[in-house]
This record gives structure tokens, C-alpha cells and sequence, in this order.
């Protein structure tokens, strides 16, 4: 069955540093989304991504936050300038139409110290 | 704006128990439902849809009946098993949308014990 794939697993930076995380959505889908959930809260949308640009993103996504899809694969997702509490659990997610057969990644842990 | 209320967990069950997880929306448009499952240390899989009114949803003996009338959507399973034991996320997309997001509730953690 067609995965999405994360990579790190777990990523530790340092507060201030900027960090990539990246994914591979399922190869026919067409959107794209990224969420968070801090240890032992609800998940919470970031944003989604539609035909090469952003369609809808939350307030949690401010300035320090921007995604890209550099070739025809990847979907990364980077944070300027980290923050404490900015460590949560991130998962990537994709479908085909938009609001139906949403595919979850298995998560990145990023640990801000 | 759209949100999802689960019943505030954990609920602790014994094996072979019948379950019930309640979820209630509110939604602008035309939702489609789903319920997520985290297995400890794991991801969000999706265990069971619904896209429109009256549609059941069901998956691996659990299931969940997409009810307008009282926007609920209520996940079941005759017989949970020490397997189940999760976290369990109802979450609703809205067509009207127009970033498609998922909206979740607040999630749900099932212990099952022997």
C-alpha cells in the first residue's frame, strides 16, 4: 500500500536554528499538508498546498514557518528560526482530492532545546 | 468556524467490552467524517469514513454512523481486544473549505486490560 514518508524520525536543534523537515507524498496525489501535535494534545492543522502554492494556512503558521515542493517528490516543511515550543510531533499528509482519502505520514519528533 | 468534540478519555475497559466513543461537529458546509487511531509511538491511520449522512463507516470490527440529525458520529466496537488500546481522533473535512484541512477532536485514549 502507497506510503507517505518522513524523514528524520526525530530531529534535535538547538532554539534559533532552522531545520527542514522533509516528505514524500503518495506519488498521485495533489495535495499537500503538514500538521503538528505537542506531546499529548490535540492535532492541529498548518497548512495545505494545492498546485504549487499554499490554498489555506492557520495562525500557527506565521513568518518564522514556509513550505516548498522543490522537484516532483518532495514536500518540505522549514522553521527559520526554532522556538521552544515549537517541539512537537509534525506529520505530513497527502490526497488525491482535497477533502477525502487523507494519508498520514508516520511523523517527525523535533525537540527544540 | 468547524469543530470536533470528543468524550474526554481515558476509558479504561476490560477485554471482550463493548465500546463506544462519542464525537459531535459543527460544520459551515457539507463534512465528510473520519476516525483516526495512535498506537503508542506511532502515526495517524485512518480507521473509518463516512461522506455523507447515513453512510457507516467500518473497519477492523470498530464503526461509526454519520448521523445529520444530531451531527454525531460515534465510534463502536462490540468486542475490544487489548490490541485496541490507542488513542482515537474524530476529525472532520469540510468540502466548503477551501484548504481542505482536517479538523480534529481533541482525541480519546482507550486502555483495554486482560
Amino acid at each position: 500500500e502507497p506510503e507517505v514518508t518522513q524523514t528524520p524520525s526525530h530531529q534535535v536543534t538547538q532554539m534559533g536554528q532552522e531545520v527542514i523537515l522533509r516528505c514524500v507524498p503518495i506519488s498521485n496525489h495533489l495535495y499537500f499538508y503538514w500538521y503538528r501535535q505537542i506531546l499529548g494534545q490535540k492535532v492541529e492543522f498548518l497548512v495545505s498546498f494545492y498546485n504549487n502554492e499554499i490554498s489555506e494556512k492557520s495562525e500557527i503558521f506565521d513568518d518564522q514557518f514556509s513550505v516548498e515542493r522543490p522537484d516532483g517528490s518532495n514536500f518540505t516543511l522549514k522553521i527559520r528560526s526554532t522556538k521552544l515550543e515549537d517541539s512537537a510531533m509534525y506529520f505530513c499528509a497527502s490526497n488525491v482530492r482535497g477533502w477525502d482519502g487523507y494519508t498520514f505520514g508516520s511523523g517527525t519528533r523535533l525537540t527544540v532545546v | 468556524g468547524d469543530s470536533v468534540t470528543q468524550m474526554e478519555g481515558p476509558v479504561t475497559l476490560s477485554e471482550e467490552a463493548f465500546l463506544t466513543i462519542n464525537c459531535t461537529y459543527t460544520a459551515t458546509g457539507y463534512p465528510s467524517l473520519f476516525w483516526y487511531v495512535q498506537y503508542p509511538g506511532e502515526g495517524l491511520q485512518l480507521l473509518l469514513k463516512a461522506t455523507k449522512a447515513d453512510d457507516k463507516g467500518s473497519n477492523k470490527g470498530f464503526e461509526a454512523t454519520y448521523r445529520k440529525e444530531t451531527t454525531s458520529f460515534h465510534l463502536e466496537k462490540g468486542s475490544v481486544q487489548v490490541s485496541d488500546s490507542a488513542v482515537y481522533f474524530c476529525a472532520l473535512s469540510d468540502k466548503g473549505n477551501a484548504g481542505n484541512m482536517l479538523t480534529f477532536g481533541g482525541g480519546t485514549r482507550l486502555m483495554v486490560k486482560p
